[in-house]
């Protein structure tokens, strides 16, 4: 079985430079959420959509981030410009939302460095 | 206030050793909870959901206290193999919200 999908797996790039990471979820889920890792802050939910309608976005940092799930298949969430505190892992997961609390399924991430 | 509190750890614990977490949450309108298990450098993966009566999992056992307001995971004989950040994840409400992850308690078994 296919699971989440992320690409790509690393990204080091320069400040300032666009960042685009995507996703692509299990089929058949029709939910789908961004979040973002790091010591720090631990596990952050950045934006999730149901049906491919962003549900809630309260947590994107600030306008330089933005996300879009033009299909159930796929997703991006980008960065631009990009600033070293962006560095972090980007975790996508999507999980099947028919009513009950069904678990979310990870992708691998995205190990994100701005330098 | 967080919403969901966890110890950060680390717990050092010998093999076979019996280890317990505990996780507080602060809105008392959370219906669903979860543990999740996350290894160095790895997703968070479900370990397994926590009913309001308890339950069990082979060497893993969850368990709610509502009035307290807090979950707790009690791992027996513990392995190497259990060396991971275990997450408390909570639901609130029934509607379309999000889950809400805790920061983890980082657990090492040692030989």
């Amino acid at each position: 079985d296919a699971g989440v999908i992320q690409s790509p797996r690393h990204e080091v790039t320069e400040m300032g430079q666009e960042v685009t990471l995507r996703c692509k979820p299990i089929s058949g889920h029709n939910s789908l959420f961004w979040y973002r890792q790091t010591m720090m802050r631990g596990l952050e939910l950045l934006i999730y959509f149901n049906n491919n309608v962003p549900i809630d976005d309260s947590g994107m940092p600030e306008d330089r981030f933005s996300a879009k799930m033009p299909n159930a298949s796929f997703s991006t969430l980008k960065i631009q410009p990009s600033e070293p505190r962006d560095s972090a892992v980007y975790f996508c997961a999507s999980s099947l939302n028919v009513g009950g609390v069904q678990p979310q399924h990870f992708g691998d991430g995205t190990r994100l460095s701005i330098l | 206030r967080k919403e969901v509190e966890q110890d950060p750890g680390p717990f050092n614990v010998p093999e076979g050793a019996t280890v317990a977490f505990n996780c507080t949450y602060s809105n008392s309108a959370s219906q669903s909870f979860f543990w999740y298990r996350q290894d160095c450098r790895k997703e968070p993966k479900l370990l397994m959901s926590v009913y309001s009566s308890g339950n069990e999992d082979g060497r893993f056992t969850a368990q709610l206290n509502r009035a307290s307001q807090y979950i707790s995971l009690l791992i027996r004989d513990s392995k190497l193999s259990d060396s991971a950040t275990y997450l408390c994840v909570v639901k609130v409400g029934t509607g379309r919200r999000a889950l809400t992850f805790g920061s983890g308690t980082r657990l090492q078994v040692q030989p």
